[in-house]
């Protein structure tokens, strides 16, 4: 039984066409995570929220939205996506408290041609 | 500079034999350490989690040793499978700002 779900899967984009990755989860967790990460890589975290507190990164660039209308979805928006952000998104969750583990969705795999 | 090291090369082990991964870090002491597995392509999945007054965690096959003092944490999968192949993340927990500090991962291939 899937708990974090990201759609779609697999996305193709092209140069400068704005993209949005949706992300859902089923265990009602306060902190929603967008983390992008490069092959060999450790996840790189580009923003979020606890609630409708939104927390970004200092390096996140502008080029990178986010939206979590309520408790179970979150959207990231790339508004015009360059050579450099083709990598894995992968929307994470947790309930928010010390100690926490973080559930991982499968990820989005977004090319950039 | 703050920094997580785990093995950039991939580590090759028989199967059968014990691997044993290490998740090495600077200037942080973090609360608690956590070591995930994850596929290619897909999201990391939680394994074992430590806290900085453990010393060691089992889970099955897995062992997790935390050494606040050498700032290191080993991470040993006993009786190794192929089916165990895959990258293995350490991240650290400060404890503040629900936020996980990520290792890069050590690609762990077990051979028949």
């Amino acid at each position: 039984d899937a708990m974090v779900i990201q759609n779609p899967r697999y996305q193709v984009t092209q140069f400068g066409k704005p993209v949005t990755l949706s992300c859902s989860q089923t265990l009602n967790h306060n902190v929603m995570y967008w983390y992008q990460q490069k092959s060999s890589q450790a996840p790189k975290l580009l923003f979020h929220y606890y609630d409708k507190d939104f927390n970004n990164e200092a390096d996140t660039p502008d080029n990178f939205q986010s939206r979590r209308p309520n408790t179970s979805f979150c959207f990231l928006d790339i508004r015009s996506p360059g050579l450099g952000d083709a990598a894995m998104y992968l929307c994470a969750t947790s309930s928010g408290q010390g100690g926490d583990i973080q559930y991982f969705g499968a990820g989005t795999r977004l090319s950039v041609l | 500079s703050q920094k997580i090291e785990q093995n950039s090369e991939a580590l090759n082990i028989q199967e059968g034999k014990t691997a044993t991964l290490t998740c090495n870090y600077t200037n942080y002491s973090p609360a608690y350490l956590q070591w995930y597995r994850q596929d290619p392509g897909r999201g990391p999945v939680f394994l074992l989690l430590i806290r900085e007054n453990e010393k060691e965690k089992r889970k099955e096959r897995l062992k997790v040793t935390f050494d606040t003092t050498l700032k290191q944490s080993l991470f040993h999968i006993t009786a190794s499978q192929p089916a165990d192949s895959a990258t293995y993340l350490c991240a650290l927990d400060m404890d503040s700002n629900y936020q996980l500090i990520w290792g890069a991962g050590t690609k762990l291939i077990i051979k028949p």
